[in-house]
């Protein structure tokens, strides 16, 4: 039982270049979230997906689009990065609600150059 | 719309001593509320949470968090740190699919 996985662990990018960060979860969860984690603000949250098929902006979304693939899946996309994005990025999932505790995959730290 | 303030970015405690994390929520509702703890390098792990009941919640680890209505606080305690609860913390509030995180403290133990 893995939880939750993120890949890739690290990633550099040059401004304007674009990316997917990969996610997935093997606890049968229905909700999965993208936050970021910037020193000083705690965890953003960026979209999310309340179940399959669905996705909603959260606090920070611009810059950034997502796809709910199925069930498991959740993935993050830069279209064209810039240094404002990097951070580090957590994927986490949930039974249905933010009710429910959350459980984090173990981050992506993104440079943009 | 729901926010958590953490009044303490830092926080420098010696072994063995006890160790009390604040946390101040604003929502209208009942609140749910977290607090998580994250290790360097690591993803954030649940140390407990509050939704109804006792105001005094039980986590791993050896913490527990006390809520308050009255003073809108969710405050983290532990009696005696471990070196190894060196590490940032965080508080949540939870509600309409998402979790609001405070700041964070950041933990640090001495011998």
């Amino acid at each position: 039982n893995a939880g939750v996985t993120q890949t890739p662990k690290f990633q550099v990018l040059k401004t304007g270049q674009s990316m997917t960060l990969q996610c997935a979860q093997d606890m049968n969860h229905n909700s999965m979230y993208w936050y970021r984690q910037d020193p000083g603000m705690g965890l953003r949250l960026i979209y999310y997906s309340a179940s399959e098929g669905t996705t909603d902006k959260g606090e920070v979304p611009n810059g950034y689009n997502v796809s709910r693939l199925n069930k498991r899946e959740f993935s993050l996309r830069l279209e064209s990065a810039a240094p404002s994005q990097t951070s580090v990025y957590f994927c986490a999932s949930s039974v249905y609600s933010s009710t429910d505790t959350q459980y984090f995959g173990p981050g992506t730290r993104l440079t943009v150059l | 719309a729901q926010s958590v303030t953490q009044p303490d970015i830092h926080i420098t405690v010696s072994e063995g001593a006890s160790l009390e994390l604040r946390c101040n929520y604003s929502y209208g509702a009942t609140p749910y509320l977290f607090w998580y703890v994250q290790s360097p390098g690591q993803g954030l792990q649940l140390l407990l949470k509050y939704f109804s009941g006792d105001t005094l919640v039980q986590g791993i680890k050896g913490f527990e968090a006390e809520f308050k209505r009255s003073q809108s606080s969710f405050n983290l305690r532990k009696p005696s740190v471990h070196w190894s609860d060196a590490a940032e913390y965080f508080c949540a509030v939870g509600a309409d699919y998402k979790l609001s995180f405070g700041a964070g403290t950041t933990v640090t133990v001495r011998a």
